[in-house]
């Protein structure tokens, strides 16, 4: 079956614009998650959905970010002001319980 | 605050070698434990969960181990191959918790 898919794959963006990125979970995956990988940083969890819930969004590195899922599926992170040090890849997993987290191949934001 | 850390950082080992990847954490209330690999410029598959509860799990020629009261798990590969050369990633998920926390990473490289 489809996978987790993530778009855009790519997205160059310059400082001080707004970039949406979109995540489409598992068919039937209730939780989803959000991670941001940079090179300084490595992975980090940024915010986890139940349904269209989000219990824990303790990972926001400020007000700037937020995220949204509907209809228990799709699920956005939008990104305010952009910021160079918001340049990464951010990674979207999806799972049916507190089990196997799937991933997609990820959005490569770039900050100009 | 759960920290999680990989040794060693980088492997390079000829084809047809055995080898073991290391990975602990500093907070044993996990609820479980989940290696992938990630290949360059891409997402993160998922090779093997390990339940708390567990010592152990086997998928082909990988055998990941988990000794929970000294924050430990372990990853086997058998017989190497050029294809198995990717950054490998352990990750935990806490007790009461659902984001995964990851380690560092190990670079693989197996050379024909």
């Amino acid at each position: 079956g489809a996978g987790v898919s993530q778009s855009p794959s790519n997205k160059v963006t310059e400082k001080g614009k707004d970039v949406e990125l979109r995540c489409d979970p598992i068919s039937g995956h209730t939780a989803l998650y959000w991670y941001r990988q940079s090179l300084g940083q490595g992975l980090e969890f940024l915010i986890y959905f139940q349904g269209n819930s989000a219990p824990d969004k303790s990972g926001l590195p400020s007000d700037r970010f937020s995220a949204e899922r509907t209809g228990g599926s799709v699920s956005t992170l939008t990104i305010q002001r952009t910021q160079q040090e918001d340049s990464a890849v951010y990674l979207c997993a999806s799972s049916p319980a507190q089990e196997t987290q799937y991933f997609g191949p990820g959005t490569r934001l770039l900050v100009l | 605050k759960q920290e999680v850390t990989q040794i060693p950082a980088a492997l390079s080992v000829p084809e047809g070698e055995n080898l073991v990847l290391n990975c602990s954490f500093t907070d044993s209330a996990i609820y479980n434990l989940q290696w992938f690999r990630q290949d360059p410029g891409k997402g993160l598959t998922s090779l093997l969960l390990i339940q708390s509860s567990q010592r152990e799990q086997t998928s082909g020629r990988l055998n990941a181990s988990l000794d929970k009261s000294s924050g430990r798990s372990t990853l086997y590969i058998a017989a190497s191959q050029p294809g198995d050369s990717a950054t490998y990633l352990c990750a935990v998920t806490n007790t009461g918790f659902q984001k995964l926390v990851f380690g560092t990473g190990t670079r693989l490289l197996v050379s024909p």
